[in-house]
């Protein structure tokens, strides 16, 4: 049970924001949300982390409603190379359970 | 740093053979996993180590057995493979830090069993 929801599959233009949502109503007070992605033929990588406030690094951003419930990583500028699979993962403190997440395609 | 290898890389099997896939990571984390994933699936957990010396079973245990030989290495064996087992396996790492920690990937190795 991932315990997250989110859009099977997504489509993105080169060079265009995407947003990417996920719904986790049932999250504890202590668990983070966590994303990850995972390229063709590749391993899981991490992308990004928060708890309550939005946070940012250098391959995007994660919006945290403000009850939790749901979350929004955004990818600025969408390049082929972000084509893949990502994981929207509550984590507590027991190993991180992955659902079947959202497959991203970016059209050139 | 190589972050977390994987040995084989690809393996094929006949029905009832035996093999142990390694992991090692050179990062110092505690805690350790081995998943497993599906063509069209999401991985799902076999086991896990927390910590040096302990192994706890994940979703998916039933045809496996796990070493954590020290802190770097975690190695997972099929005593007696079975064409269910055909999957891609994935070794991770993860930071200690509770809720908040990173988990570290390996490449993966590509098992088949005829």
């Amino acid at each position: 049970d991932a315990k997250t929801t989110q859009p099977n599959s997504m489509e993105s233009n080169e060079e265009e924001p995407v947003h990417l949502p996920c719904n986790h109503s049932t999250i504890s007070g202590t668990d983070y949300i966590h994303w990850y992605r995972q390229l063709p033929s590749q391993g899981p990588e991490y992308v990004i982390h928060g708890l309550t406030s939005n946070v940012n690094n250098r391959m995007a951003s994660l919006a945290i409603a403000e009850d939790r419930k749901s979350s929004t990583l955004i990818l600025h500028r969408a390049t082929l190379r972000d084509a893949a699979v990502y994981y929207c993962i509550r984590g507590g403190n027991t190993p991180l359970v992955f659902g079947k997440g959202t497959r991203l395609s970016v059209i050139a | 740093n190589a972050g977390v290898t994987q040995t084989p890389k690809f393996q094929v099997l006949k029905t009832g053979q035996s093999m142990t896939l390694q992991c090692a990571q050179d990062m110092n984390h505690n805690s350790m996993y081995w998943y497993r994933q599906d063509p069209g699936m999401g991985l799902r957990l076999i086991y896990y180590s927390a910590s040096e010396g302990t192994t706890d079973k994940g979703e998916v245990p039933n045809g496996y057995n796990v070493s954590r030989l020290n802190k770097r290495e975690f190695s997972l064996r099929l005593e007696s493979a079975a064409p269910s087992q055909t999957s891609v396996y994935f070794c991770a790492s993860r930071t200690s830090g509770g809720a908040y920690g990173t988990q570290y990937f390996g490449p993966g190795t590509r098992l088949t069993v005829l």
